[in-house]
């Protein structure tokens, strides 16, 4: 599975679009971009996943780039109860089932 | 409709002592994962179980057994607890065809 770098930590204010940015430069054409956070001491929550196109749910929009090296993950307006850990992580859909998480980025947003 | 649930939720342990970790799903799932996460860390693989009846280790396995004899349970044993196993434990599931993980709310576990 590809290796994925996110930011350690971000910061943005409550009602602006939060851009959590994802690079995965070794992903191969079978695998595909998933969200999860992780609010303070719960369990992750899944949030968005996608291939190459862009995806957007009740929760968030992704963002994936042509050459499918990088995705941002945006949460249109933020509010103090997004403050949580995302994680990005890329895994193809036949040979995930050893799913490990990354460090994530902390992101604060601030009132 | 449950989800995932994990028990027990808190547990302190002396060194040495062994105990279980439950985790059971009613979703029919057939993959499900056990991770520990230590202050201010990501989260990190112990075992996985790809069904009824098989297991697999994940990234730090040392130290813990597994069993899953049912597809609905996946046990987390510690057989000798060390202070280093100190951590909040996390259970998860997911369907076989998407990477789509249900977690459970954790267990915390304090090894004195």
């Amino acid at each position: 599975d590809a290796k994925t770098t996110q930011p350690p930590s971000m910061d943005c204010a409550e009602g602006r679009a939060a851009n959590l940015p994802c690079n995965h430069s070794t992903i191969s054409g079978n695998e595909y971009v998933y969200w999860y956070r992780q609010i303070h001491s719960q369990g992750p929550q899944y949030i968005i996943h996608g291939l190459k196109n862009n995806e957007t749910n009740e929760m968030a929009s992704l963002i994936i780039t042509e050459d499918r090296k990088s995705s941002t993950l945006i949460l249109p307006h933020a509010t103090l109860r997004d403050t949580a850990v995302y994680y990005c992580i890329v895994l193809s859909e036949t040979s995930g089932s050893r799913l490990t998480f990354g460090e994530g980025t902390q992101l604060t947003v601030n009132p | 409709n449950a989800g995932v649930t994990q028990t027990p939720k808190f547990r302190v342990l002396k060194t040495g002592q062994s105990m279980t970790l439950l985790c059971a799903q009613d979703m029919n799932h057939e993959y499900m994962y056990w991770y520990r996460q230590d202050p201010g860390m990501g989260l990190r693989l112990i075992h996985y179980s790809v069904g009824e009846g098989t297991t697999a280790k994940g990234e730090v396995p040392d130290g813990y057994n597994v069993s899953r004899l049912k597809k609905q349970n996946f046990l987390l044993g510690l057989e000798s607890a060390a202070p280093s196993q100190t951590s909040v434990y996390f259970c998860a599931s997911r369907t076989f065809w998407a990477n789509v993980l249900t977690f459970g709310a954790g267990s915390r576990l304090t090894v004195l």
